[in-house]
Formats: structure tokens, C-alpha cells, sequence
């Protein structure tokens, strides 16, 4: 079983609110990633991190952010939370030597 | 053209059935496949990783065609347990992992 945790489990927020989804993992992956669901929907990379301090945007189009200051922490941060963020908020990270990914169970967000 | 494709489902089947998903696959620099299994409304679980020669953990069976650049993935003797979204999953050995859109199998008592 994977040891990759995410919170909050689920968040319902109002419009223009900052909010920080975190994502904490104790195997010592250097890779980490956040995705986004839609009901149905593939999943889109957002942020991928190679390690301490390396930071990318994924292929999806997202006004998040995200830092990477300790190998098993890996927050993303929305600085202004509106109704098209809504969506299921996915982390998940793998071992540099190895090509699975592990997820976390997610932030199921919702913003009104 | 999505870079993975997959038919969306749902295959309903009874228990006890063989059931057989196919995903397709545009890049043929790919070089990881996956399947992954998700039920609803939780994250992915790794199901099992598919090499160039088969591989197979218990009832599930998957299999690799560079070739025509496809994988597959068989179940055997479906279980109620086994209804779920099966996703594809293809890395080209960089950062990128591409999903498919799953495939939707309920299995029928």
C-alpha cells in the first residue's frame, strides 16, 4: 500500500478564496505530480516536480501553483478559487528508478 | 485524435465471465504501459504494469502490440469485485503520463 496522503479530503469554498491542497508522501519518491478529474474524464497533469526545488507546469492550463521545499511535500495553492476549479484534485508521486505512480486519494473541491 | 483511446463501456457481464479491454496508443516512442483500476469517485490504484512479453498476476492478463500499438487487459472469471473504471495508462520515458478515459466494466450476479 502506498504511504501518499493528501488534505482535505473535501473542501467547499466560496469564489476569490486562497486555498492550499497539500499532499505529503513517506517513501522518498523525488517525483511528484498533481492531477486533475473531471467526473468521467481522463486525467490532466498540472504541476510535476523532479525533485527539492524543481517545479514545472504540466500539459492543463491551471492558475495554480505549487513548491517543492522537502522531498515529501508537495502543497499546491490556489491564490483565488473560482466555480472552474471545481473538480477532483490528485497527487501522486514514484520513485525516480521506477515508472508506476502512486496516488493519493485525492481533494474532491468544490466552489461556489 | 486522443494520444490514448479506449472504449468508454460499460461492459456489463455476468460473474464468472472473461472479459477483454483494449486501449490504444498514438506515440509510438511510448514506453511504459499501465492499467489501473478506479472506482468511483476514489484515486487510481495500480493494477499492474504491461511488458513487451505478457504478463500475468492471477486472473488478469495483459498483453503488449507494439506493432499495431495497442494493449490489453483480460479478466477471468469476473468477480462482483472487479466492477470498476479500467484506465490505460502510457509514459513516453519522460515526465508525461498519458490517461485514457477509462473503461467502464460492472459485473452482474
Amino acid at each position: 500500500e502506498a504511504d501518499i496522503y493528501q488534505t482535505p479530503r473535501y473542501l467547499v469554498i466560496g469564489t476569490g478564496k486562497k486555498i492550499t491542497l497539500e499532499c505529503s508522501q513517506t517513501m522518498g519518491h523525488d517525483k511528484m505530480y498533481w492531477y486533475q478529474q473531471d467526473p468521467g474524464m481522463e486525467l490532466h497533469l498540472i504541476h510535476y516536480s523532479y525533485g527539492v526545488n524543481s517545479t514545472e507546469k504540466g500539459d492543463l492550463s491551471s492558475e495554480s501553483t505549487v513548491s517543492r521545499i522537502r522531498t515529501e511535500h508537495f502543497p499546491l495553492t490556489l491564490e483565488s478559487a473560482r466555480p472552474s476549479h471545481t473538480s477532483q484534485y490528485l497527487c501522486a508521486s514514484r520513485s525516480g528508478g521506477e515508472t508506476e505512480q502512486f496516488f493519493g486519494p485525492g481533494t474532491r473541491l468544490t466552489v461556489l | 485524435r486522443k494520444e490514448v483511446e479506449q472504449d468508454p463501456g460499460p461492459f456489463n457481464v455476468p460473474e464468472g465471465a472473461t472479459v477483454a479491454f483494449n486501449c490504444t496508443y498514438s506515440n509510438s516512442a511510448s514506453q511504459s504501459f499501465f492499467w489501473y483500476r478506479q472506482d468511483c469517485r476514489k484515486e487510481p490504484k495500480l493494477l499492474m504494469s504491461v511488458y513487451s512479453s505478457g504478463n500475468e498476476d492471477g486472473r488478469f492478463t495483459a498483453q503488449l502490440n507494439r506493432a499495431s500499438q495497442y494493449i490489453s487487459l483480460l479478466i477471468r472469471d469476473s468477480k462482483l469485485s472487479d466492477s470498476a473504471t479500467y484506465l490505460c495508462v502510457v509514459n513516453d520515458g519522460t515526465y508525461k503520463y498519458i490517461f485514457g478515459t477509462g473503461t467502464r466494466l460492472k459485473v452482474l450476479a
